[in-house]
């Protein structure tokens, strides 16, 4: 089956540190990939998507590629702020009129100033 | 828009009490899904919606049942709740066709004792 495998957090950063958090598929195909991002006490927001292999999906400073080679969509960013603690969350979706998400397991993430 | 909105926001619940959790779209999305997140587990689907009139189950829909009522609206309910259902509910919707982003409502965090 599908599966979604993410780095294990927590990450602790300093501002205007360099950041990525890895994230590996499982799949068949060619699946659409996601980057959600969890602020605290909110419901998960779409950070990214790409939805075919060597596209690049970028939002607010962070991008991440889908590389069918390595089965990796990682998240970078250049800069990171406090603003941008949170749980991210790597997620998948497989075939086209299956809308159904598998997800990672999420990764906490805290900027200190 | 609102977006997705879900009712209660908190509730605890004794063990065998029973209780619905209500969720309503205003973006004319035809899909629907509740999932269930919890430490470490990231997000787990336990029933969707494709469409107004058709339910299924998802990764874990042991002791829950829902009703997409209309194509607003879409409730789950714990028939006989349990300590291992002591979780955060997130109701969810997204366009049939498209990019299969979702859009998630703030969550329900339900303690049962």
């Amino acid at each position: 089956g599908n599966s979604v495998t993410q780095m294990e957090g927590p990450v602790t950063l300093s501002e205007e540190a360099f950041l990525t958090i890895n994230c590996t598929y499982t799949a068949t195909g060619y699946p659409s990939l996601f980057w959600y991002v969890q602020y605290p006490g909110e419901g998960l927001q779409l950070l990214l998507k790409a939805t075919k292999a060597d596209d690049k999906g970028s939002n607010k400073g962070f991008e991440a590629t889908y590389r069918k080679e390595t089965t990796s969509f990682h998240l970078e960013k250049g800069s990171v702020q406090v603003s941008d603690s949170a749980v991210y969350f790597c997620a998948l979706s497989k075939d086209f009129g299956n809308e159904k998400l598998t997800f990672g397991t999420g990764t906490r993430l805290t900027i200190i100033p | 828009n609102a977006g997705v909105t879900q009712t209660p926001k908190f509730q605890v619940l004794k063990t065998g009490q029973s209780m619905t959790l209500q969720c309503a779209q205003d973006m004319n999305h035809n899909s629907m899904y509740w999932y269930r997140q919890d430490p470490g587990m990231g997000l787990r689907l336990i029933y969707y919606s494709a469409s107004e009139g058709t339910t299924d189950k998802g990764e874990v829909p042991n002791g829950y049942n829902v009703s997409r009522l209309n194509k607003r609206e879409f409730s789950l309910r714990l028939e006989s709740a349990a300590p291992s259902q002591t979780s955060v509910y997130f109701c969810a919707s997204t366009r049939t066709l498209g990019p299969y982003e979702q859009y998630f409502g703030p969550g329900t965090r339900l303690t049962v004792t």
